[in-house]
């Protein structure tokens, strides 16, 4: 079983504050990517990443791939009320199956 | 709409009753995920089609649990003989190449 360590499991910031999510794992993945999710509803994807060192910004989120494809992180800055919600990693295997990350619930009060 | 559309969104059972839950994919998409995942955390994977064959039922954490799909489109999770341990959200994911678009789940709830 591929198992993917996040941390921190819970984080309560204030708004306009920077935060960093960490995604640890063992194995190597072909690909990552970052999910979030909003109560009743299913994860969402927010960014794949590809290849070892790479780095990619969507707005004010900021994820990078660790050289050796085995972990990855998600800076967000300036968090906003919007951002809350849990955030999954999931690493991609050569068979095309995810594996999750046991998640990081993330609170931003205004 | 054109998502993925999962019934019933709630299911209340008592235990050692069968439960039957449904997955309608976005059409199109050949390959299929059902997940599991307990009170907010991360997906515990359970079984993946790709058209109506399932090469990974690796997930399936006993044979109380089966699935199969159908026409290449819905698909359809069994629990037999529900145990309390069993109560959780069941996903269900479509998805073409690297991405897979997640139904708003089931959640499930064995008394």
């Amino acid at each position: 079983t591929q198992l993917l360590e996040q941390s921190p499991q819970f984080l309560s910031i204030q708004e306009g504050e920077n935060l960093t999510v960490y995604c640890n794992s063992s194995s190597v993945f072909s690909s990552l990517q970052w999910y979030r999710q909003e109560p009743g509803e299913g994860p969402v994807l927010l960014v794949t990443v590809v290849t070892g060192g790479e780095v990619k910004k969507l707005k004010r989120l900021t994820f990078q791939f660790g050289d050796a494809r085995k972990d990855s992180s998600l800076h967000i800055t300036a968090a906003q009320p919007g951002d809350t919600g849990l955030y999954l990693c999931a690493g991609l295997t050569g068979a095309n199956n995810l594996f999750f990350g046991t998640g990081t619930r993330l609170t931003v009060i205004p | 709409g054109a998502g993925v559309s999962q019934s019933p969104s709630n299911k209340v059972t008592e235990k050692g009753k069968d439960v039957e839950l449904r997955c309608d994919p976005i059409s199109g998409h050949t390959a299929l995920y059902w997940y599991r995942q307990s009170l907010g955390q991360g997906l515990e994977f359970l079984i993946y089609f790709q058209g109506n064959s399932a090469p990974d039922k690796s997930g399936l954490p006993s044979d109380r649990f089966s699935a199969e799909r159908t026409g290449g489109s819905v698909s359809t999770l069994t629990i037999q003989r529900t145990q309390q341990e069993d109560s959780a959200v069941y996903l269900c994911a479509s998805g073409r190449g690297y991405t897979q678009y997640f139904g708003p789940g089931t959640r499930l709830t064995v008394l």
